[in-house]
């Protein structure tokens, strides 16, 4: 079946560093993939996707690209901030599903 | 901008009770969803719906059933609330297809005693 698969948390940075939270998933042909992000005591919102290989999703200065040889959707950043202390989660739509298959969330703190 | 109302933030329940959580959404969404959110489990789905009186198990439906006589409405009911049903209760709705992704309410925390 269907599934995602994120680094294990929790992950913990200082301000301005580089941020990568691995992401890869199993799916047959060509699914769509999403980060999500929740932040303290609200509900996940969309940070950003892609919906064919090689795609590049980009919002709020993370990005991630569609890899369809690695099964890979990794989320970068290139300088974080104490604002993007959130939980972050992976999911995938497989072609033809309504459905989102989420990953576990990695949890990321970031210090001043 | 689409919003998905869910009408307790926080909700404490005894042991059996039936509990009722309600999602409400402004967007005339097709698709709604109510996943638990558990630490280290990441969102596992438990219903969803398609469409107005359709209802289709997810991964975990045992102990929980739902209600969709509106489309704006998607209501999560606990049969017989038990503490292993203590849990962040998701609602999400979406247009068909969801290469647009979901939108998620504020999400319930229950606490079953």
């Amino acid at each position: 079946g269907n599934s995602v698969t994120q680094m294990e948390g929790p992950v913990t940075l200082s301000e301005e560093a580089f941020l990568t939270i691995n992401c890869t998933y199993t799916a047959t042909g060509y699914p769509s993939l999403f980060w999500y992000v929740q932040y303290p005591g609200e509900g996940l919102q969309l940070l950003l996707k892609a919906t064919k290989a090689d795609d590049k999703g980009s919002n709020k200065g993370f990005e991630a690209t569609y890899r369809k040889e690695t099964t890979s959707f990794h989320l970068e950043k290139g300088s974080v901030q104490v604002s993007d202390s959130a939980v972050y989660f992976c999911a995938l739509r497989s072609q033809g599903a309504q459905k989102l298959v989420f990953g576990q969330g990695t949890r990321l703190t970031i210090n001043p | 901008d689409v919003k998905v109302t869910q009408s307790s933030r926080y909700l404490v329940k005894r042991t059996g009770e039936k509990v009722f959580l309600e999602c409400v959404q402004d967007m005339d969404h097709e698709n709604m969803f109510w996943y638990r959110q558990d630490p280290g489990l990441g969102l596992r789905l438990i219903y969803f719906s398609y469409d107005v009186k359709m209802k289709e198990k997810g991964d975990i439906p045992e102990g929980y059933s739902v209600s969709r006589e509106k489309k704006e409405r998607f209501s999560l009911i606990l049969e017989s609330a038990s503490t292993n049903q203590t849990s962040m209760y998701l609602c999400a709705s979406s247009f068909p297809p969801t290469g647009f992704g979901y939108t998620f309410g504020s999400g319930t925390r229950l606490t079953v005693v």
